[in-house]
């Protein structure tokens, strides 16, 4: 059982470039999620999915896009990356269940753009 | 979701019980009180959480005052390893909230030896 995890651990990107960030759980939850990480700051929520097919935005969804074609995998995507982009990314998951809802996050994604 | 209030550093001596507070007076109702950890450059780990009640786990204890306005996590015997952001989240529980969990700054613990 390896819980959330991140594909890549570390990327640069120069800007304009794009590319996919993956997120795998095999805890069968329903709801993904995707947050930034900036130097000293709390996370904050980009995208989030109550189930396949589904996604919604969250805090800050600009210069991002998501997909969930299948349960267990949740994509983030950057069309065309910006500094601004810098950051660290966790991907989580959760079982959704009311009243109750612990997050399983993944170890991150390094990020720069230069 | 209510917003919380915490202190933006501690210290603790090994061994010895880590008392983290929080401040929540807007807290509604139906909300909970969840307590997450992040150890320097890895995910944010969940440690607790409760509605009313005191709860404890193999981690740690929480406390809540009985008008639910503020919150006392406690790490009965701190240890090195503890040394980490504590991020206090209060939010409604599953459902048509779906589980979005909004970070604040947090308390930055520093266990010393």
């Amino acid at each position: 059982n390896a819980g959330v995890t991140q594909t890549p651990k570390f990327r640069v990107l120069k800007t304009g470039q794009s590319m996919t960030l993956l997120c795998a759980q095999d805890m069968n939850h329903e709801y993904m999620y995707w947050y930034r990480q900036d130097p000293g700051m709390g996370l904050r929520l980009i995208h989030y999915s109550v189930g396949e097919g589904t996604t919604a935005k969250g805090e800050v969804p600009d210069g991002y896009n998501v997909s969930r074609l299948k349960k267990q995998n949740f994509l983030l995507g950057l069309e065309s990356a910006a500094p601004s982009q810098t950051s660290v990314y966790f991907c989580a998951s959760s079982n959704g269940r009311a009243g109750y809802n612990e997050q399983f996050f993944g170890p991150g994604t390094r990020l720069t753009v230069l | 979701d209510a917003k919380t209030t915490q202190p933006p550093s501690m210290d603790c001596a090994e061994g010895r019980a880590a008392n983290l507070p929080c401040n929540h007076s807007t807290i509604s109702g139906n909300e909970y009180v969840y307590w997450y950890r992040q150890i320097h450059s890895q995910g944010p780990q969940y440690i607790i959480h409760g509605l009313k009640n005191n709860e404890t786990n193999e981690m740690a204890s929480l406390i809540i005052t009985e008008d639910r306005k503020s919150s006392t996590l406690i790490l009965p015997h701190a240890t090195l390893r503890d040394t980490a952001v504590y991020y206090c989240i209060v939010r409604v529980g599953g459902g048509t909230s779906y589980g979005k969990l909004t970070f604040g700054q947090g308390t930055i613990l520093t266990v010393h030896p």
